[in-house]
């Protein structure tokens, strides 16, 4: 699985839009971006994934650039709850391996403030 | 979304013992469970993969006579850390991936380990 480079730290004021980087510039064209959070002493829970084109749920937007090597997490709104790591995955798609493995890297810590 | 349960939530044993943790899929089947460790301000690892009915496969430097995985049933994945000592205290979580769309994957809420 290609490897991701995400900043170790962010901080974002309650309300405002949180913008989280990622970059993956070692991405193959069978491989996908998904994003998972994980608040402090709980497991892991599923954001948003997307292949090209941007994607948007009721939790976040991503924002995939032309050549796929880098991605921008969008939370619209962010609140006290959404305090979190977040971790940006490449992971193959279904049919290539079973899609892979998520491999966990070191995440962004976001930090909402009031 | 789909849930995944873990039990214990908590566990606390002395060193020497034998723990085992429950991963189960409670909506939906998973014909692939994965665990993962993750000890204190760091990132989850991998430990290992398990398909249903089949032996487990390990990652690099997980020990599988330590960490005895087994995935009888798509709904059920055990892991069972043996002679249990200090540094195996972490935090352990299960993860599912669903057999019907083989893209989603949802995680359990962890286990916390603490071998005295």
């Amino acid at each position: 699985d290609a490897k991701t480079t995400q900043p170790p730290s962010m901080d974002c004021a309650e309300g405002r839009a949180a913008n989280l980087p990622c970059n993956h510039s070692t991405i193959s064209g069978n491989e996908y971006v998904y994003w998972y959070r994980q608040i402090h002493s709980q497991g892991p829970q599923y954001i948003i994934h997307g292949l090209k084109n941007n994607e948007t749920n009721e939790m976040a937007s991503l924002i995939i650039t032309e050549d796929r090597k880098s991605s921008t997490l969008i939370l619209p709104h962010a609140t006290l709850r959404d305090t979190a790591v977040y971790y940006c995955i490449v992971r193959a798609r279904p049919g290539y391996n079973q899609g892979g493995k998520l491999i966990f890297g070191q995440g962004t810590e976001l930090s909402v403030k009031p | 979304g789909a849930v995944v349960s873990q039990h214990p939530s908590w566990v606390i044993c002395k060193s020497g013992t034998s723990v085992k943790i429950e991963c189960r899929s409670l909506d939906f089947q998973a014909t692939t469970m994965f665990w993962y460790r993750q000890f204190p301000k760091q990132s989850l690892m991998l430990m290992a993969t398990s398909n249903e009915g089949s032996k487990a496969t390990y990652e690099q430097g997980v020990e599988k006579d330590k960490f005895l995985i087994n995935h009888a049933s798509l709904t059920l994945s055990t892991l069972t850390v043996t002679s249990a000592h200090p540094e195996d205290s972490s935090f352990y979580i299960c993860s599912a991936r669903d057999g019907r769309t083989q893209n989603e994957q949802y995680f359990g809420p962890g286990t916390r380990l603490t071998v005295t």
